[in-house]
């Protein structure tokens, strides 16, 4: 069984949209939660991370974290095509050194 | 600029061939990391070091050695890669040894 899953997408939304990506995990454990984003062909780069129940909000992204219901999710307001790339939720399982990725959610913003 | 810098960018070896990847990192971070991501795959941990001493191995076959010089540097020795091995292979570095990686570009490494 995945311990982190995501959808795989694609996501398509429109320009100017809020995009919603979500991220569900098995390890009750968890502490600490993660979304870094992907361009194809590059590597993963940390956008946001959140280590209690709630929201946390960064400019456009917002974190938004349940851990009764082992969920956690990004929201991109005000879409860009610049946004287009591949989401991945990561979490902290076990030792806080162990990072576990989800697959990966790739959103696509259209014109 | 990432701040955690690795080389090659690419590499084409062979299945006997002896070849090494290298980062470096300059912010301070106390651990250092090397994941290995096929395409359209998630990053696979494969090694962790904390404070230059090597604190997860996730299983990697012998092939693939560590090595951690100093606080700065790591280090990826291969040897007798599979093609199956093909992949990018990234590093990071994280303040805390926490999941706030800050990842290099990547080593794309091709095993023919």
């Amino acid at each position: 069984q995945k311990e982190v899953e995501q959808n795989s997408g694609p996501l398509s939304v429109p320009e100017g949209a809020i995009a919603s990506l979500n991220c569900t995990y098995s390890d009750r454990g968890s502490q600490s939660f993660f979304w870094y984003r992907q361009y194809s062909g590059k590597s993963p780069e940390l956008i946001m991370f959140i280590y209690s129940n709630g929201d946390k909000e960064d400019g456009r992204f917002t974190a938004q974290l349940n851990k009764a219901s082992q969920y956690v999710s990004l929201l991109i307001r005000d879409s860009q095509p610049s946004d287009s790339a591949t989401y991945l939720c990561a979490v902290n399982t076990g030792t806080a050194s162990k990072l576990t990725f989800g697959t990966g959610t790739r959103l696509q913003v259209t014109l | 600029d990432t701040e955690v810098t690795q080389t090659p960018k690419h590499l084409v070896m062979g299945m006997t061939n002896k070849k090494s990847l290298k980062c470096e990192q300059h912010m301070g971070h106390r651990a250092m990391y090397w994941y290995k991501q096929k395409a359209k795959k998630p990053p696979e941990l494969m090694f962790v070091y904390s404070y230059e001493k090597l604190s997860i191995n996730e299983s990697v076959p012998s092939r693939f050695s560590p090595e951690c010089p100093n606080s700065s540097l790591l280090n990826l020795h291969l040897h007798a890669l599979q093609p199956e091995d093909s992949a990018l292979y990234l590093c990071a570095s994280s303040p805390g040894g926490t999941g706030e990686l800050f990842f290099g570009e990547g080593s794309r490494l091709t095993v023919l």
